[in-house]
């Protein structure tokens, strides 16, 4: 078990810009969750995978983002266009059915 | 509206002094709350999940508990390490998977 993995840690980009991330979940576990954290906030959920099958969006997901998990593997968040309102802490986790999430240490976003 | 509010949003010990943070909801129907720690720059870390009122789950100077309507976090004895950013959360009847967090108490234990 080596936990959650995020790639990269931190991502600095202009505005406008494209970015992706990337996200290495537990092995075992099949669920993946992308939540979104701002300074002084708790996570605000965004997305959540079962295997490969995206089944929960947030109204946050607007159609600039979007993400994939092929092959109910690892899973890559695509924000298009940036914003500076998109400037914040993008987390991934994972779990097992009901359980606890395991959490990666997630990819801090600054748009300039 | 807000489903979970946790108190105090900050809190400052000495070592040493128990205390507790609470976090409380508006929902009915619980499908599981969660407690987390989050350190600063890193992702939350999970401490507790309890499903039902009248439930416990202890863990080193850390003991969880949930009623009908809140959640109790007691850090008995606090030492310095247990500063940290304390995450409650739910998960919403209905059969959603994504759960929902509050805002976080931050803990400060002074030596």
């Amino acid at each position: 078990d080596t936990g959650v993995s995020q790639n990269p840690r931190h991502k600095i980009t202009k505005r406008g810009q494209n970015v992706t991330f990337r996200c290495d979940p537990i092995s075992e576990h099949n669920r993946l969750y992308w939540y979104r954290q701002t300074l002084g906030q708790g996570p605000e959920f965004l997305t959540y995978f079962q295997n490969e099958a995206q089944l929960e969006k947030s109204r946050l997901l607007s159609d600039r983002f979007s993400a994939e998990r092929p092959k109910g593997s690892f899973s890559t968040l695509e924000i298009q266009r940036t914003e500076q309102g998109d400037s914040a802490m993008y987390l991934c986790a994972s779990s097992p059915p009901d359980r606890g999430y395991t959490f990666g240490s997630g990819t801090r976003l600054t748009v300039v | 509206e807000d489903q979970v509010t946790q108190s105090p949003e900050a809190l400052r010990l000495q070592e040493g002094e128990s205390s507790s943070l609470n976090c409380s909801y508006t929902v009915s129907g619980l499908r599981g709350l969660f407690w987390y720690r989050q350190d600063p720059g890193k992702g939350p870390e999970f401490l507790f999940t309890l499903y039902s009122a009248g439930e416990e789950k202890e863990k080193e100077r850390l003991k969880a508990t949930l009623t009908k309507k809140e959640s109790f976090l007691h850090i008995t004895a606090p030492k310095p390490e247990d500063s940290a950013t304390y995450l409650c959360a739910i998960r919403l009847p209905g059969g959603y998977q994504k759960v929902t967090f509050g805002t976080g108490t931050k803990l400060q234990v002074i030596p």
